[in-house]
């Protein structure tokens, strides 16, 4: 079945670039039925989602993550990924990627990351 | 921005009905559905539009949305039943979450 893996730094200064890539497994993320999405949920807090992308390239943003967010797909490594700027301690929280069909519900998701911004 | 209200907080005692609320303007309107997390783990689909069960999800989930108002319901809630669950709907072409409910079976 369809499995997704989050990789990246577990520790990211303040004001730099945090980035992250889900690895899908037992799936393609060519397929035109489904969106790939990053949500993350800060310490204490709920579930926030970041953005979405399609296999065409196409996205779409958190607005009021927007303009720091950046998220993109590599169809030839089976894999999506995110880029979040100028991050503060705010940004701290464990990231998913998950996997919805159409404007529908999350149905698979990642085992999540826990990214600390801190110097 | 669209905004989904759930209760911080709902407790049940083993064996009785739980049920939590997820308010939104018009949400009736659009699908709702909900997850299940569990401390350390990822969040678990328990109902989609609406009142949809994935395979593998007890029977005793169930699922409502009218009006304002969707509802979670858990019949004979058992104690591995607790965990924080959210609600989510789509607005146009963004994804909302409610702010998460801590259940609590005591």
């Amino acid at each position: 079945q369809v499995q997704l893996q989050e990789s990246g730094p577990g520790l990211v200064k303040p004001s730099e670039t945090l980035s992250l890539t889900c690895i899908v497994s037992g799936g393609s993320v060519s397929s035109g039925s489904y969106s790939w999405s990053w949500i993350r949920r800060p310490p204490g807090k709920g579930l926030e989602w970041i953005g979405y992308i399609y296999y065409t390239g196409s996205t779409n943003y958190n607005p009021s993550l927007e303009r720091r967010v950046t998220i993109s797909i590599d169809t030839s490594k089976n894999q999506f990924s995110l880029k979040l700027s100028s991050v503060t301690a705010a940004d701290t929280a464990v990231y998913y990627c998950a996997r919805a069909v159409t404007r529908d519900a999350f149905n698979i998701w990642g085992q999540g990351t826990m990214v600390t911004v801190s110097s | 921005s669209y905004e989904l209200t759930q209760p911080p907080s709902v407790s049940v005692s083993p064996g009785q009905t739980a049920s939590i609320t997820c308010s939104g303007d018009k949400l009736g309107d659009k699908y709702a559905c909900w997850y299940q997390q569990k401390p350390g783990q990822s969040p678990v689909l328990v109902i989609y539009r609406d009142n949809k069960r994935p395979s593998g999800i007890p029977e005793r989930f169930s699922g409502s949305n009218s009006g304002k108002t969707a509802t979670l319901t858990i019949s004979g809630t058992q104690a591995m039943d607790e965990a924080d669950y959210y609600c989510q709907a789509w607005d146009s072409s963004t994804v909302v979450f409610g702010g998460g409910t801590k259940l609590t079976v005591l």
